[in-house]
């Protein structure tokens, strides 16, 4: 009964290394979702897959790569981390139902 | 531009008050979610809507379509409430958010 797992939970990473967040969903949903989460902004949607296979940018892709081999996994990856992308990053997952589940988070720090 | 807007940002209230939450959309959307966020904490959805009215506990949400609207009301605020709602639209493939209105609740 996991829901959505993301991992890991929280990352200092250097400037310029690279990192890939995993999301992980046991419910069969078709849809997953990448966020970031800051102060006063509420959240804003990175990368999206509609399915297996497919991906699709959000608002704020810049930065980021995503890749979605199995139904059951949605990887974001950074290849080269900014401070400015310092943030909470939240996965979450939908059902065709629309039911939608999130991840508890990571915290990712770049200095 | 924002495709939700919700209102208050801020709220305080004492224990055992009625709460309010407002959240007004402007896209089309097949449901509309309340989302609770308690500090340093994960996302958990309170409720899906599509129309009209739903309650869990002491929590009631309602939503006019019509008028692209959206309530939700605390009964007999705890200070175990004291989080920030989110409220959440699905348009399409996508979700679009509110900035989340942080509550207070006071002993």
């Amino acid at each position: 009964n996991a829901g959505v797992t993301q991992t890991p939970k929280f990352r200092v990473l250097k400037t310029g290394q690279s990192m890939t967040l995993l999301c992980a969903q046991d419910m069969n949903h078709e849809y997953m979702y990448w966020y970031r989460q800051d102060p006063g902004m509420g959240l804003r949607l990175i990368h999206y897959s509609v399915g297996e296979g497919t991906t699709a940018k959000g608002e704020v892709p810049d930065g980021y790569n995503v890749s979605r081999l199995k139904k059951q996994n949605f990887l974001l990856g950074l290849e080269s981390a900014a401070p400015s992308q310092t943030s909470v990053y939240f996965c979450a997952s939908s059902s065709l139902d629309r039911v939608v589940t999130f991840g508890s988070g990571t915290r990712l720090t770049v200095v | 531009k924002n495709e939700v807007e919700q209102s208050p940002q801020n709220l305080t209230a004492q224990e055992g008050e009625f709460i309010t939450i407002n959240c007004s959309y402007s896209v089309g959307i097949s449901a509309l979610h309340w989302l609770q966020q308690h500090p340093g904490g994960g996302i958990v959805s309170l409720f899906m809507l599509s129309s009209g009215k739903k309650k869990h506990g002491r929590l009631i949400a309602t939503i006019n379509i019509q008028e692209k609207h959206s309530s939700l009301h605390i009964t007999a605020s705890h200070p175990r409430d004291s989080a920030v709602y989110i409220c959440a639209v699905r348009g399409g493939n996508q979700f679009y958010f509110g900035t989340g209105t942080s509550l207070t609740v006071i002993p």
